[in-house]
C-alpha cells in the first residue's frame, strides 16, 4: 500500500487554468505538508496542516490555496497558473506521537509544466 | 531562524571509494537533523535522523552521520560507494512550529555521482 500518494503525477496545463493536486495518506498522521521544488532542486515549505486547520503559510502568492476536507487529505489548489509555477510539488505527512513523530514521510511529487 | 548550507552541489566518487556529504546548520535552538535521498522522478526518502542522544546515527544502505555540535556540522559518510547510491541527497534542519508539527529547512542538495 501507498503511504503517501498524489494525483496526478504529471500535469501539462497552460498558463491562466486552474488545476488542483490531491494527496492522501494512509498513515494515520495528523500532520500534512505541501513542498515545491523548482529546476535547481531546492525544496520550500509551502503549507502544513494539523488536523485539518493550517498552521504553515509561507510566503506563497494567495493564489494556491490548499484545503483539507479530513485529516487523511491535502489538496492544493491553483488558480491563474503562471509560468514560474512549473515545478515539483510534494506532499508529505508526519505523526503526532511515538518514536517517528518528527520525522516527515513524502509522496512521490507532481510535476507541473505551464506552458 | 534556521538554514543549511550543503558544500558541493556535485560529488563524484568511484565504486567502492569513500562517500562524503558536507552538511553544515545554523539554528537558534537545539537542532533535528535530517538526510534525505531522491532518487530520479521519485520523492524523498529518509536516510537518517538527529534528535537526541549518540551523536553517530546510522541509517539505511550504510550511511551514518555524525552530529558535530561545536563544528555545526552533519556530515553524511559511507564507507563504500555503490553504483544504486547514485542520487540527490539533502540535508534538513527541522523545528517545532505549532503543536507536533515541525518545520523542514532543507539545503540545496547534493548529487552524488558513481562512477564505475
Amino acid at each position: 500500500d501507498t503511504a503517501v500518494s498524489q494525483t496526478p503525477k504529471y500535469l501539462v496545463t497552460q498558463m491562466g487554468n486552474d488545476k488542483s493536486i490531491k494527496c492522501e495518506q494512509n498513515l494515520g498522521h495528523d500532520t500534512m505538508y505541501w513542498y515545491k521544488q523548482d529546476s535547481k532542486k531546492f525544496l520550500k515549505i509551502m503549507f502544513s496542516y494539523n488536523n485539518k486547520e493550517l498552521i504553515i503559510n509561507e510566503t506563497v502568492p494567495n493564489r494556491f490555496s490548499p484545503k483539507s476536507p479530513d485529516k487523511a487529505h491535502l489538496n492544493l489548489h491553483i488558480n491563474s497558473l503562471e509560468l514560474g509555477d512549473s515545478a515539483v510539488y510534494f506532499c508529505a505527512s508526519s505523526p503526532n506521537r511515538g518514536g517517528r513523530y518528527n520525522e516527515q514521510f513524502f509522496g512521490p511529487g507532481t510535476r507541473l509544466t505551464v506552458l | 531562524a534556521q538554514s543549511v548550507t550543503q558544500l558541493g552541489s556535485h560529488v563524484s566518487v568511484s565504486e567502492g571509494a569513500l562517500v562524503l556529504l558536507r552538511c553544515n546548520y545554523s539554528s537558534s535552538v537545539p537542532p533535528y537533523l535530517f538526510w534525505y535521498v531522491q532518487y530520479p522522478n521519485q520523492g524523498l526518502q529518509l536516510l537518517l535522523k538527529y534528535t537526541t542522544g549518540a551523536t553517530l546515527v546510522k541509517g539505511i544502505n550504510g550511511f551514518e552521520a555524525e552530529f558535530k555540535k561545536s563544528e555545526t556540522s552533519f556530515h553524511l559518510t559511507k564507507p563504500s560507494a555503490h553504483m544504486s547510491d547514485a542520487a540527490e541527497y539533502f540535508c534538513a534542519v527541522s523545528r517545532g512550529v505549532s503543536g507536533s508539527a515541525r518545520q523542514l529547512t532543507f539545503g540545496s542538495g547534493t548529487q552524488l555521482t558513481v562512477l564505475p
